[in-house]
């Protein structure tokens, strides 16, 4: 158990909807990652956050936002689901800035 | 930005045999270079790391070499075991130092 919490677990929606995935990162960790993993793109790096700040942009989408909540949990926003956007998306923590990340177990994404 | 080749994407062994992942990084300025397991189902877990003011490091069965000078690393498997068999990814971390890029990832398969 690596002491990320993510929910749900599993989630099917259709085209054209949004949801909203959340993650509890380990105590003490000011900062959150968020991957998509997907099949044939191993992990895409998306958005980090620390302390509740943006701190970096990766290959995310515009239709796709987050944020991290003075809490430190943060939420993964997906607006007009695509079918291309079912994956499965991680969040990880992390208590330093260039260091391990710990993953939850992931949120599977299924866009019929 | 950063970009991580691994190869191969899939590799199968006989239990006792050694196994060895190569990856190739382009940013000359990552300095931090560390290997996951993800088992199925399992978010991916830290198995070692090597900073760059190192050239190699060990732990048990497993080791990292790291050339800077060819910005490649590698991860070597000795006496392989069932247990060993996962998806394994390389990562560095980007200009910014502020996320891992990962490898898209290889399948280790090691039979009894």
């Amino acid at each position: 158990d690596s002491g990320v919490t993510q929910t749900p677990k599993h989630l099917i929606t259709a085209t054209g909807q949004r949801v909203t995935l959340r993650c509890s990162p380990r105590s003490g960790d000011l900062s959150v990652y968020w991957y998509q993993q997907s099949l044939d793109q191993g992990l895409q790096f998306l958005i980090q956050y620390y302390n509740g700040e943006e701190r970096a942009k990766g290959n995310i989408l515009e239709r796709f936002s987050a944020q991290q909540f003075p809490d430190l949990h943060s939420e993964l926003n997906l607006s007009s689901l695509e079918l291309g956007d079912s994956a499965l998306y991680f969040c990880a923590s992390s208590p330093v800035a260039v260091g391990e990340l710990f993953f939850g177990e992931g949120s599977r994404l299924t866009v019929l | 930005g950063e970009n991580v080749e691994q190869h191969p994407s899939t590799l199968s062994v006989q239990e006792g045999d050694s196994a060895v992942i190569k990856c190739t990084y382009s940013d000359s300025a990552s300095n931090y270079f560390p290997w996951y397991k993800q088992e199925l189902g399992k978010g991916p877990q830290l198995i070692i790391d090597i900073r760059s003011n190192v050239g190699e490091k060990k732990d048990q069965r497993i080791a990292v070499t790291l050339n800077k000078t060819a910005k490649h690393f590698s991860l070597h498997i000795t006496e392989t075991q069932p247990e060993d068999s996962a998806v394994y990814f390389c990562a560095a971390n980007n200009q910014a130092g502020t996320a891992l890029i990962f490898g898209k990832g290889t399948t280790l398969s090691v039979s009894s």
